[in-house]
């Protein structure tokens, strides 16, 4: 166990729906970052929160959102969800940006 | 383009053999190589981290090279357990910021009895 941990484990949702996930980071972390990773793929960078501050982004949409509070555990907000949204979203928190990354155990959305 | 090629795709071995998974990459700047391996539904774990100076780090009956010349790394598993069936991912960071990680497809390997 990482000391990560996500919630929801699972969810199902349709199209056009919003959804939002929840990551608590390790004790000590100030860094999270979130990743979306389909079936048989590597995970995809989305954003990173560093000290509730946005620290970079990757090749996602604008209706991917997020947000890191003052305790550094951090949301992922996804609006107008679309089919190729289901994927497993992981987050990762480290002691300070650029130090290992430690995984939760993701969140499984499917979008119908 | 920034890519991370991890070969074999998939891999089956029997429990107490030897194996060696593959990345290559074309990843430029370049900081550090990571492994990590995950478990079916779970979030990965990291193994190792390499900057462009170490070529060979350990971790317990996993062992990674590097050769930061070629772009080329390893992971060695020594004494297949039934618990090393997972998913091994390379990923290559181009600067010390997260946001710059390359994630590898991974191979998947099976250990079995």
């Amino acid at each position: 166990e990482t000391g990560v941990t996500q919630s929801p484990t699972h969810l199902i949702k349709t199209r056009g729906q919003q959804v939002t996930l929840r990551c608590s980071s390790q004790s000590g972390h100030n860094t999270v970052s979130w990743y979306q990773q389909a079936l048989g793929q590597g995970p995809q960078f989305i954003f990173q929160y560093y000290r509730e501050e946005e620290n970079g982004r990757g090749n996602f949409p604008p209706r991917f959102s997020g947000l890191q509070f003052p305790n550094y555990s951090s949301e992922l907000n996804v609006n107008a969800l679309e089919l190729d949204d289901s994927a497993l979203y992981l987050c990762a928190s480290s002691r300070e940006n650029g130090e290992t990354q430690y995984f939760g155990p993701g969140t499984r959305l499917l979008v119908l | 383009k920034n890519q991370v090629e991890q070969s074999p795709q998939s891999l089956i071995i029997l429990e107490g053999k030897n194996c060696t998974l593959q990345c290559n990459y074309t990843v430029s700047p370049f900081s550090n190589l990571r492994w990590y391996k995950q478990d079916t539904g779970r979030g990965p774990v990291s193994l190792t981290i390499m900057t462009f100076s170490e070529n060979t780090k350990s971790n317990g009956r996993y062992t990674a090279t590097l050769d930061a010349d070629t772009k080329q790394s390893s992971l060695h598993i020594t004494a297949s357990q039934l618990s090393d069936s997972a998913s091994y991912i390379c990923v290559v960071a181009r600067s010390y910021n997260t946001d710059k990680l390359i994630f590898g497809t991974g191979t998947r390997l099976q250990v079995f009895p």
